[in-house]
């Protein structure tokens, strides 16, 4: 069956990264988009872009670019997210959402990681 | 860009039939998607492409989309159906997909 599963919660202090991972299972992992959405305390869904699994190229939403960055390790099925210069305001719930299409134009999130915590503080 | 606007809550009793909307400019025009998210865990797809249903996504859900508004129809709710909604679209003039903002649905 398909599985995304995630890293745990992360607690992190003002200007640190963090890494999050998603690791697949229950299907090629490089025939699926993976999409990253974020859901911030009390809030509702945001989608911060997507990553083609076979090719490794991303693409970033509006106000996810320069500090964001989504890669892969194909070898073990593995999707990360990689935040730098956190800010209070990046405490969130990250989750990976799978397309149901290599391209992630106009499909649904079939699958989607159970989230990742992160809370940014001092 | 894109906005979909959804109510904030919609409330049902059990057994009654449950619409919660999502409005956007000429959404007829797209194809929609509906998650729902129970608290403390990650959305679930439980429509896609209008009115589709995924494999163990009880028959109670439907949807359907015409003109400005998508619709999400619960019917014979359960107390098990309570979460929060969300709708989807993918923005062409954006090339992204757009969340609505959620709509809490609360069982009597």
């Amino acid at each position: 069956q398909v599985q995304l599963v995630q890293s745990g919660s992360e607690l992190k202090k003002p200007g640190a990264s963090v890494k999050v991972s998603c690791k697949a299972s229950g299907y090629t992992f490089t025939s699926y988009a993976m999409n990253w959405v974020r859901q911030a305390p009390g809030q509702g869904l945001e989608w911060m872009g997507w990553i083609n699994t076979n090719t490794g190229n991303p693409t970033y939403a509006q106000g996810f670019t320069g500090r964001f960055v989504f890669s892969l390790d194909t070898s073990v099925s593995t999707a990360y997210l990689q935040i730098s210069s956190l800010e209070a305001e990046d405490t969130a719930v990250y989750y990976c959402a799978r397309g149901t299409a290599l391209i992630a134009s106009g499909v649904p999130f079939d699958y989607w990681g159970q989230g990742a915590l992160v809370t940014v503080s001092s | 860009s894109y906005v979909l606007t959804q109510p904030p809550s919609v409330s049902v009793a059990p057994g009654k039939t449950a619409r919660i909307t999502c409005g956007g400019n000429n959404i007829g025009s797209k194809s929609v998607h509906w998650y729902q998210q129970k608290p403390g865990q990650a959305p679930v797809l439980v429509i896609y492409y209008d009115s589709d249903r995924p494999s163990g996504i009880p028959e109670r859900f439907s949807g359907s989309n015409s003109g400005n508004t998508a619709t999400l129809t619960i019917s014979g709710v359960e107390a098990g159906d309570e979460a929060d909604y969300f709708c989807q679209v993918w923005d062409s003039s954006s090339d992204h997909p757009v969340f609505g903002g959620g709509t809490k649905l609360t069982v009597l």
